[in-house]
């Protein structure tokens, strides 16, 4: 069975400094990784996933998270946040088969200081 | 284009009343899957359907949930009896098939609220 340790439930943190948002995850089998984030009265959106290659994923609004198999993490990160990156991230694990469904974790709070 | 909807948004009930939560998935989409989310939890997996039948049904909680999807597109989440714990946010989601890309894309959830 999968199971996904979000280590951080709030991160606050000033505007154009960068952050690191934590995932570990458990699993036996090969699993595909998920970030989605979760603005303020909106749903869920998917901001990168992770399902073979390169293990450095990115998205367009400068997000990036490295998948780790030895050490089974799947940090998010950025440079420099904005105002705007204010929300609820969440990671996310699927299993490479069978029904894909997804295991989150309980969710990050990241608040972007001015 | 359209994404997933769900209807309706918010939902208030008494204890002890039948709702009926209804969720249409991208067009195309043949999987479809329902997830509760309580109050400062990540979404919960509750069942999966692939075309008309459910797939996985191991994550609805007890037999007072059930759900459809007679034509393999619209699905409905039923709950009877709903109690005070019911009370959570419902999302659905679908992808164009399960795997492959992996991607699930999510609707604006309905906000259940049971008095």
């Amino acid at each position: 069975a999968q199971s996904v340790t979000q280590l951080d439930s709030q991160v606050p943190v000033f505007e154009e400094a960068p952050v690191e948002l934590r995932c570990n995850y458990s699993s036996s089998v090969s699993v595909y990784l998920f970030w989605y984030v979760q603005y303020p009265n909106q749903g869920l959106q998917l901001l990168l996933k992770y399902l073979s290659g390169s293990t450095l994923v990115e998205s367009i609004n400068g997000f990036e998270a490295e998948f780790n198999k030895s050490q089974t993490y799947f940090h998010l990160r950025k440079p420099s946040v904005h105002i705007s990156d204010t929300a609820e991230y969440f990671c996310a694990v699927s299993p490479g088969s069978g029904t894909y469904k997804y295991i989150f974790g309980t969710g990050t709070r990241l608040k972007v200081l001015a | 284009g359209a994404g997933v909807s769900q209807t309706p948004s918010n939902k208030v009930t008494e204890k002890g009343k039948y709702v009926e939560l209804r969720c249409d998935p991208i067009s195309g989409h043949t999987a479809l899957y329902w997830y509760r989310q309580s109050l400062g939890q990540g979404p919960e997996f509750l069942i999966y359907f692939q075309g008309t039948g459910a797939a996985d049904d191991s994550g609805l909680p007890n037999d007072r949930f059930f759900a459809v999807r007679p034509e393999g597109s619209v699905s409905t989440l039923k709950i009877q009896r709903t109690e005070r714990g019911d009370s959570a946010v419902y999302l659905c989601a679908s992808s164009l098939n399960p795997g492959g890309a992996g991607e699930q894309y999510f609707g604006p959830g309905t906000r259940l609220t049971v008095t």
